[in-house]
């Protein structure tokens, strides 16, 4: 089970858009339409804000979108915020008897 | 509003075995479709899934972990329990339970304990 790719940290400044990549393989991301990402503030659990590549929970805004091509599925979030400057992560369904990975999570950093 | 609270000891031996325990709250451990797992979070690191258990007893797990592995439910108290043999540093970290949909309804963990930190020391 390998873990998905997602870049270490991405930047921007409040107001723009930034867009998180998550890399796997024909065997997750890219057989499957269930990628989900996940926000998480420091020492605390994480929270579910994108499913099913594009789809967002109840009160998760507008602001997060999601999307998928091929083997690599992202996350953008538009109208940077301060309260975004935190770990995002990705995870996918692996259909087989691990069922879930999850990626190595990026730092968003709002300058 | 469903809640998860992990519980067991912060600090296990060498070699020995990790025990912990998650109790839900505001819901059943019986919902159909959906599996409870275990995830957790070594300092500074990324997540990494477990195993997860079906209140039936049916189990998907991580091959790197499944030999040291067990888990298992009681759904008459409402909880699972992980149990994680000849533990080394390298397992230290922070263990969350966490609830996500099965094979035909997967969407991700959409309920999470608080997490409870693991340190494996002498």
């Amino acid at each position: 089970q390998s873990a998905l790719t997602q870049p270490p940290s991405v930047s921007g400044s409040p107001g723009q858009s930034v867009t998180i990549s998550c890399t796997g393989t024909s065997s997750d991301v890219g057989s499957y339409n269930r990628v989900s990402w996940y926000q998480q503030p420091p020492g605390t659990a994480p929270k579910l804000v994108i499913y099913e590549v594009s789809n967002r929970p109840s009160g998760v805004p507008d602001r997060f979108s999601g999307s998928k091509s091929g083997n690599t599925a992202s996350l953008t979030i538009s109208g940077l915020q301060a309260e975004d400057d935190i770990d995002h992560c990705c995870s996918s369904y692996t259909g087989s008897t691990t069922l879930g990975v999850f990626g190595g999570g990026t730092k968003l950093t709002v300058l | 509003q469903l809640q998860l609270q992990e519980s067991g000891p912060g600090l296990v031996k060498p070699s020995e075995t990790l025990s912990l325990t998650c109790t839900v709250s505001g819901g059943s451990i019986t919902s159909s479709d959906y599996y409870w797992g275990w995830v957790r979070q070594p300092p500074g690191k990324g997540l990494e899934w477990i195993e997860s258990i079906y209140y039936s007893g049916s189990t998907y797990y991580n091959p790197s972990l499944k030999s040291r592995v067990s888990i298992s439910v009681d759904t008459s108290k409402n909880q699972f329990s992980l149990k994680l043999s000849s533990v080394t540093a390298a397992d230290t970290a922070v263990y969350y339970c966490a609830r996500h949909g099965g094979p035909y309804n997967w969407s991700g963990f959409d309920h999470w304990g608080q997490g409870t930190l693991v340190t494996v020391s002498s």
